[in-house]
């Protein structure tokens, strides 16, 4: 089946200790995202990808990273994991396009399962 | 500023009830509204919405928007312990930006 496919489930880490998390897509997808959940907490978008176009948001700390080096596979990378940066990280993909043209909806987001980070 | 709010923020039920959840938002240039279901795991999309008065259906699920009173409802008849879960509203908007506006969920526990 076509899917997203998050690597670890799990990852245990050390405070300061860089970390990488992997995210591949079966969907040729050419739009691909990382959010961040905490706890009781809507899923927050770190950044996307648009096919290579890296689209960074306003608040993500520079201590997060990220790497597309080709469609299906996208890495997330924490340099110097604080406290603060537990949480389950959350990858996304979608068409990219319009469905009809300017202004209409855009292709739904599908998730993988997540990699839950938890910081030593 | 843009919002979602979903209500209620929890529910508790017995299997066989039927639930309604709602989600109203205030967003410019709205294109579509999104539904999701989350368990222990990564959301799951279950449906997108786009036109006013258009029920989407899926089994015991069903969403329908209303766009000038801006909210959606999905409702859950004969709900069974598999639909324990967060439901989370997202509603895309307008602009190069891709950033999903979510609500902060409804969290349905349905009894035995």
């Amino acid at each position: 089946d076509a899917m997203v496919i998050q690597n670890p489930r799990y990852q245990v880490t050390q405070f300061g200790k860089p970390v990488t998390l992997s995210c591949s897509q079966t969907l040729n997808h050419n739009v691909m995202y990382w959010y961040q959940q905490k706890s009781s907490q809507a899923p927050k978008l770190l950044f996307h990808y648009y096919d290579k176009d890296f689209n960074n948001e306003a608040d993500t700390p520079d201590n997060f990273q990220s790497r597309r080096p080709n469609t299906s596979f996208c890495f997330l990378d924490i340099r110097s994991p604080g406290l603060g940066d537990a949480a389950m990280y959350l990858c996304a993909t979608s068409k990219g396009g319009f469905f009809g043209g300017a202004g209409l909806p855009r292709a739904p987001q599908h998730f993988g399962d997540g990699t839950r980070l938890s910081i030593l | 500023e843009d919002k979602v709010v979903q209500s209620p923020l929890s529910l508790v039920v017995h299997e066989g009830d039927t639930v309604t959840l709602n989600c109203s938002y205030e967003v410019t240039n709205f294109r579509s509204l999104l539904w999701y279901k989350q368990e222990k795991k990564a959301p799951t999309f279950l449906f997108m919405l786009t036109s006013s008065g258009i029920e989407k259906k899926s089994g015991r699920l069903s969403s329908i928007l209303d766009k000038k009173e801006l909210f959606s409802i999905l409702n859950i008849t004969a709900t069974q312990t598999g639909d324990s879960a967060v439901y989370l509203c997202a509603v895309d908007h307008a602009g190069n930006n891709r950033k999903l506006i979510w609500g902060l969920g409804t969290s349905l526990a349905v009894n035995p």
